[in-house]
């Protein structure tokens, strides 16, 4: 099984402020899925394939790496944007996330 | 549009056996993959299976020995079950559409497993 490794595990961030969360995993996956998810609400596709924003999803955020080592970054954060985030792999089975990113507005 | 829900009893007693569908619209089941995920209160994700379009399932290991995954394309429904649940089963069930991601969840399924 493929160990995703979030960090941090939470974090605040003033408006304007650039975020960058990391996601390592314990084997090399081709790619990196990122899935936001609010308080009492389903999960939500936020970006695909290590760098595809999912439709919607505003282009302050970006995603980048390879192999082991991935980031979710948002340029300059905004209130809405305090949510968990959750790294994502399915280059093998089981399927498995990370245990989340919970980011606050500070 | 496409659409996901849930259904389930919401409290199941321990050593009994969880049924949950999924009702999908807005697509086929023979086009696309649906998966289970489930999420213990304040906790992560986990997923637990998929059903293929195809017909094929697969299962995290984990819960393989208990999880039965099936579905009715007549119906457009998919199905889950999962025998002998402990209090750490108790969590919110979703099932969600894969494509290149999982682009579509229901709005998940509380399940409490108690005595």
């Amino acid at each position: 099984e493929i160990v995703l490794t979030q960090s941090p595990t939470t974090m605040a961030a003033s408006p304007g402020e650039k975020v960058t969360i990391t996601c390592r995993a314990s084997s090399s996956v081709s790619y990196m899925y990122w899935y936001q998810q609010k308080s009492g609400a389903s999960p939500k596709p936020w970006i695909y394939e290590t760098s595809k924003l999912a439709s919607g999803v505003p282009d302050r955020f970006s995603g980048s790496g390879s192999g082991t080592s991935y980031s979710f970054t948002i340029s300059s954060m905004e209130t809405e944007d305090a949510a968990t985030y959750y790294c994502h792999q399915w280059s093998s089975t089981p399927l498995t996330f990370g245990s989340g990113t919970k980011l606050e507005i500070k | 549009q496409v659409q996901l829900k849930e259904s389930g009893p919401g409290l199941v007693q321990p050593s009994q056996t969880l049924s949950l569908t999924c009702t999908v619209s807005g697509f086929s089941l023979t086009s696309y993959n649906v998966h289970w995920v489930r999420q213990p209160p304040g906790k992560g994700l986990e997923w637990m299976g998929r059903m293929r379009y195809n017909g094929d399932t697969s299962y995290n290991s984990a819960l393989k020995s208990r999880l039965s995954i099936s579905r009715d394309t007549s119906k457009n429904q998919v199905f889950l079950k999962m025998n002998s649940l402990q209090t750490d089963d108790t969590g919110t069930y979703y099932c969600t559409r894969s494509g290149w991601y999982f682009d579509f969840w229901g709005p998940g399924t509380m399940v409490t497993v108690s005595s």
